[in-house]
């Protein structure tokens, strides 16, 4: 069983689209997360979140915005999207613990044109 | 801004020999550590993690080791095999505080095995 997934896994869009990557975690995890990874392979939070607080990095774009529909998802929007927008993002689940391992998932490329 | 960083972007070895990635923070107020693995097209994995109360930690032919004085972290890869070949991350999350913090990775050192 996959622990954590998303999809789509690749996604190709237009400049200016909105798109949505979803992301699902079967651990029983309370708290998820999306990174966004860019072309020389580094990693960077955008949002932490738990069924209480969501924890923004303040360098995120408000174009992007997590939604929780339950505990068990954490989906990625994104509106307008920009050139600079390309890159592979990953979502990732723990137990609220700040020691507790993050499990990521498998990671979905967004390409935009 | 602090970071976390590595020292070299690309790390080649024989296989059968020991590797060490290195990796330095800048962080003082760090408390744990982590070392992930990502292979090609997949998500980071896991490895060995180390808290700042510790020197060394060992797992199944990875060692770590957390230098505190020079802010240093090093990943010890015994008996290196093809299996190895990826890109390494040290991450550190930040000082106890707040359970939903995301981590913050260094660059990445990409382990190269070779036959």
């Amino acid at each position: 069983d996959t622990a954590v997934s998303q999809t789509p896994k690749y996604l190709v869009t237009q400049m200016g689209n909105d798109k949505s990557i979803k992301c699902e975690q079967n651990l029983g995890h309370d708290t998820m997360y999306w990174y966004k990874q860019d072309s020389k392979k580094f990693l960077k939070i955008m949002f932490s979140y738990n069924n209480k607080e969501l924890i923004i990095n303040e360098t995120v774009p408000n174009r992007f915005s997590p939604k929780s529909p339950d505990k068990a998802h954490l989906n990625l929007h994104i509106n307008s999207l920009e050139l600079g927008d390309s890159a592979v993002y990953f979502c990732a689940s723990s137990s609220s613990g700040y020691t507790d391992t993050q499990y990521f998932g498998p990671g979905t490329r967004l390409t935009v044109l | 801004g602090e970071s976390v960083g590595l020292h070299l972007p690309t790390l080649s070895v024989q296989e059968g020999d020991n590797s060490i990635i290195n990796c330095a923070y800048s962080n003082s107020a760090s408390d744990y550590f982590i070392w992930y693995k990502q292979e090609s097209g997949k998500g980071p994995q896991f490895i060995i993690d180390i808290r700042s109360n510790m020197d060394k930690r060992q797992g199944q032919r990875v060692t770590v080791l957390l230098n505190k004085t020079v802010k240093h972290l090093s990943l010890q890869i015994a008996a290196t095999q093809p299996g190895d070949s990826a890109v390494y991350f040290c991450a550190e999350t930040p000082s106890p505080g707040g359970g939903a913090d995301g981590l913050t990775f260094g660059k990445g050192t990409h382990l190269i095995i070779q036959p």
